[in-house]
């Protein structure tokens, strides 16, 4: 079983819907959550940082951890075309940077 | 600031030919790591450094070598290509490498090896 699973199927929404987009995990020793975004032909760039349990809002973006669950969440209100871009999940644990990550989602915002 | 910065942008190389992606990062960072994307298996760890000097493995580094002998630079050399090393090599660089700190990547070197 792959450490960290994220369902890589595209997906497309209308502008101002939300996205929502999820990953699960194995590892209980993760302490660290992000969310990367990616545009096309482009290298990832941190989008949502989290420790531990709990959400975070930043603007239009919200992001869940659960680690009861194992389970991390990003939301995207009032999706723009310009949020058209892979989503990756990511974690580590702590005492170490080495990243963890989902396969990603290509996320499409249709105008 | 330049940020991490790859060279080349692409690549073609013939199985069994040598070459040397290049990265650079003038932030001052002690965290450097390569990874590889390819289609439906997200990004791998290939090798990391936690400073000049210092380097492990990561979760796919067969065929792979690194080395770290300044804070800013850290090349990755692959000595024999195989096409299953056909990928997208990206380069990425952390202020520390103990605290989940945000990683920077650079920009990425398309490969393709026939």
């Amino acid at each position: 079983q792959k450490e960290v699973e994220q369902d890589p199927g595209p997906l497309s929404v209308p502008e101002g819907a939300i996205v929502s987009l999820n990953c699960t995990y194995s590892n209980s020793a993760f302490q660290y959550f992000m969310w990367y975004r990616q545009y096309s032909r482009k290298g990832p760039e941190l989008l949502m940082y989290t420790y531990s349990s709990g959400n975070k809002e930043d603007g239009r973006f919200t992001a869940q951890v659960d680690k009861s669950s194992k389970y991390i969440s990003l939301f995207i209100r009032d999706s723009q075309p310009s949020d058209s871009a892979t989503y990756l999940c990511a974690m580590t644990p702590y005492g170490n940077n080495r990243l963890a990550f989902g396969k990603g989602n290509q996320v499409v915002v249709i105008p | 600031n330049a940020g991490v910065t790859q060279t080349p942008k692409f690549q073609v190389l013939k199985t069994g030919q040598s070459m040397t992606l290049q990265c650079a990062q003038d932030m001052n960072h002690e965290y450097m790591s390569w990874y590889r994307q390819d289609p439906g298996m997200g990004l791998r760890l290939i090798h990391y450094s936690v400073g000049a000097g210092i380097t492990d493995q990561g979760e796919v580094p067969n065929g792979y070598n690194v080395s770290r002998s300044t804070t800013e630079d850290f090349p990755l050399r692959l000595l024999s290509a195989a096409p299953s090393q056909t990928s997208v090599y990206f380069c990425a660089s952390s202020y520390r490498e103990d605290r989940g700190d945000e990683q920077f990547f650079g920009p990425g070197t398309r490969l393709t090896v026939l």
